[in-house]
């Protein structure tokens, strides 16, 4: 079965630290990937998102994202935090383009940024 | 906002009681779902509707049932739930079944089942 790993459950940094979040999938074939924000007591934001090209991408916020084909990962970046960063932070696969139920979510990693 | 509304916000409901949930969308989307995301696990695919007409029914249970009267509302009808049902409850919408270019997610409704 598909799967999408995060392996960091909690992440605790303080303002200014850089930070990395891990994402890890499961297929072999062709995948877009995604990184979804949730602010606290707010909707799913869409971060960043990569289909082809440049496998570095840069999304809003500051953020960027790293697809490493060989690795199946797709792990997120910025270099400096901010307080306003606390979010919960989901990476998210579409496996191909058939069928409907092809989106699967990581557990998602809960960052709480120190001021 | 981001164009897919839900209400309510938050719902409080016995095991006995009989609710919906609403989600609309005016993105010109075709295609509309519903999530579950419950602590600890990953957002969990209920249901897809793509032009009205249900495409996927990943083995909800029957206690849960999805209407689309059109492309622009969804409904989620909910009735005998299970405290375990208690989650927050998202509707998403794409601009296809397939959601190559991502998806657009409402707030969320809280359900709590008591």
């Amino acid at each position: 079965a598909q799967s999408v790993s995060q392996h960091n459950h909690h992440v605790i940094l303080s303002e200014a630290a850089s930070l990395e979040l891990g994402c890890n999938y499961s297929y072999g074939g062709t995948v877009n990937l995604f990184w979804y924000v949730q602010y606290p007591g707010q909707h799913l934001q869409l971060l960043l998102k990569y289909f082809s090209g440049d496998p570095l991408v840069k999304g809003i916020k500051g953020f960027e994202a790293e697809f490493i084909k060989s690795k199946f990962s797709f792990n997120l970046r910025k270099p400096s935090v901010q307080w306003s960063d606390t979010a919960e932070y989901f990476c998210a696969v579409i496996i191909d383009q058939t069928g409907a139920n092809n989106l699967f979510f990581g557990t998602g990693t809960r960052l709480t940024v120190i001021p | 906002e981001t164009g897919v509304t839900q209400t309510p916000r938050h719902l409080v409901m016995g095991m006995t009681n009989k609710k919906s949930l609403k989600c609309e969308q005016h993105l010109g989307h075709n295609a509309m779902y519903w999530y579950k995301q419950s602590a600890k696990k990953p957002l969990e695919l209920m249901f897809v509707y793509s032009l009205e007409e249900r495409v996927e029914n990943n083995s909800v249970p029957s206690r849960f049932s999805p209407e689309c009267p059109n492309s622009s509302h969804l409904f989620l009808h909910l009735h005998t739930l299970q405290p375990e049902d208690s989650a927050l409850y998202l509707c998403a919408s794409s601009q296809s079944p397939q959601g190559g270019y991502g998806y657009t997610f409402g707030s969320g409704t809280r359900l709590t089942v008591v």
